[in-house]
């Protein structure tokens, strides 16, 4: 069972360059969601997407967006990295059947910007 | 907003000792309570939950409590194993706020 696939698994960036992390599931769940995991602060809510169509910011959403054209596909948009964007990203998903429940985490896609 | 605060950072115990991980939160109007572990290299993945309308949970040797006057909850694993060393992470979340909020993880390391 594939789940949450997240592409790529690491990349090196260029201050300045654009870059869209990519974050596909299986599961026909309703909620998707972007965190940021950074040594001694945990996991940051970047965005969520509650439903396809619709996307609201977590806790950290400055520099980057998303966009949510359907159930499967969520990606990261970063449009013009800085350094303090070096991070571990991960994506996740949830059912998100009227109640909070359990989020189903990708593998992480490790992002470097020089 | 929700902020959830976590403690210990870091916790060494010795194989077959007890070790307690214990969370705050701030908002009242969270309701459920999940606690995740994550192995190097690996995305979290949830191990035990709670919801606001019970006060302890138990799936085998891991054990959650939640104080909701107190705004606390906490994680309790007994027996421990090598194999349970990790990083742990508690979080909270309310209906219909599509948030999920995350402590900042405890490394937890089990001595042979």
């Amino acid at each position: 069972t594939a789940g949450i696939t997240q592409a790529p698994t690491s990349q090196i960036l260029a201050a300045g360059r654009s870059m869209t992390l990519r974050c596909t599931q299986d599961m026909r769940h309703n909620a998707m969601y972007w965190y940021r995991q950074d040594l001694g602060l945990g996991l940051r809510l970047i965005h969520y997407s509650n439903t396809a169509g619709t996307t609201g910011k977590g806790e950290v959403p400055d520099g980057y967006s998303v966009s949510r054209a359907n159930t499967d596909d969520f990606p990261l948009t970063l449009a013009s990295a800085v350094p303090s964007q070096t991070s571990v990203y991960f994506c996740a998903s949830s059912p998100d059947r009227g109640a909070p429940g359990e989020l189903f985490f990708g593998e992480g896609s490790r992002l470097t910007v020089l | 907003g929700e902020n959830v605060e976590q403690h210990p950072s870091t916790l060494s115990v010795q194989e077959g000792d007890s070790a307690v991980i214990k969370c705050t939160y701030s908002d009242s109007a969270s309701n459920y309570f999940p606690w995740y572990k994550q192995e190097l290299g690996k995305g979290p993945q949830l191990i035990i939950d709670i919801r606001s309308n019970v006060g302890e949970k138990k799936d085998q040797r891991i054990a959650v409590t939640l104080n909701k006057t107190a705004k606390h909850f906490s994680l309790h694993i007994t027996e421990t194993q090598p194999e349970d060393s990790a990083v742990y992470f508690c979080a909270a979340s309310m209906t219909g706020g599509f948030k999920t909020i995350f402590g900042a993880g405890t490394r937890l390391f089990v001595k042979a």
